[in-house]
């Protein structure tokens, strides 16, 4: 099982959007509705931003959203903020009820 | 509110064992898949394998060969073994809370380096 592709990286202004893609196949992300999204600051735990493709965990703001159409899924901080400038991964349960993981994107907030 | 404290040994040597133990504290136990998820130095993530309270365990293929989890529910408790190990292992695994298709919650990871 492949990792999933993700954009290496993304960046936009404070107040900006960004939008991140993670692109898989009918085994993984086009087959099931189990995409998850994690922010990941170096050193740390990372953090459940979405999962089920689109529902955000008790605490994330509601400036992250995400959605799937067929075997891409998407990622979007809308006003952006300093925080939100950390590595971002996609996973998706897959066929053979394994887990896969996008290959990362670094988000800069300019 | 669930934590996760993991521990293990940091150096080891090609050929040796990796061995880390990950604690649960709060929550429920059963209720749950345990999974270990790891991250080599400047790469992403990657999903080694699960396990649940009953010792049921479902591996990555790539790692299937040299991968074992096992689960003690006296001590809320579940470890990972990772035999014949090489530079490649090199890397920081989590210990995470599978709920649901997703991880919420995750241990504080534990550097490992195999080196000569």
């Amino acid at each position: 099982q492949s990792a999933l592709t993700q954009p290496p990286s993304a960046s936009g202004s404070p107040g900006q959007s960004v939008t991140i893609s993670c692109t898989g196949t009918s085994s993984d992300v086009g087959g099931y509705n189990y995409v998850s999204w994690y922010q990941h600051h170096p050193g740390k735990a990372p953090k459940l931003m979405i999962y089920d493709v689109s529902k955000r965990p008790s605490g994330v703001p509601d400036r992250f959203s995400a959605s799937k159409s067929g075997n891409t899924a998407s990622l979007t901080v809308s006003g952006l903020q300093a925080e939100d400038e950390a590595d971002y991964y996609c996973s998706s349960y897959a066929d053979n009820k394994i887990y896969v993981f996008g290959t990362g994107t670094k988000v800069t907030v300019l | 509110q669930v934590q996760l404290q993991q521990w293990g040994a940091g150096l080891l040597k090609p050929s040796e064992t990796l061995s880390l133990t990950c604690a649960v504290y709060g929550g429920s136990f059963s209720d749950y898949y345990w999974s270990w998820i790891r991250q080599p130095p400047g790469k992403g993530l990657e999903w080694i394998g699960e396990i649940n309270h009953s010792g049921s365990t479902i591996y990555n293929p790539s790692l299937k060969s040299r991968v074992a989890m096992s689960v003690d529910t006296s001590r809320n408790q579940f470890s990972l073994r990772l035999s014949s190990v090489a530079a490649a292992d090199t890397a920081v695994y989590f210990c995470a809370r599978g709920s649901g298709y997703n991880w919420h919650d995750w241990g504080q990871g534990t550097l490992v380096t195999v080196s000569s």
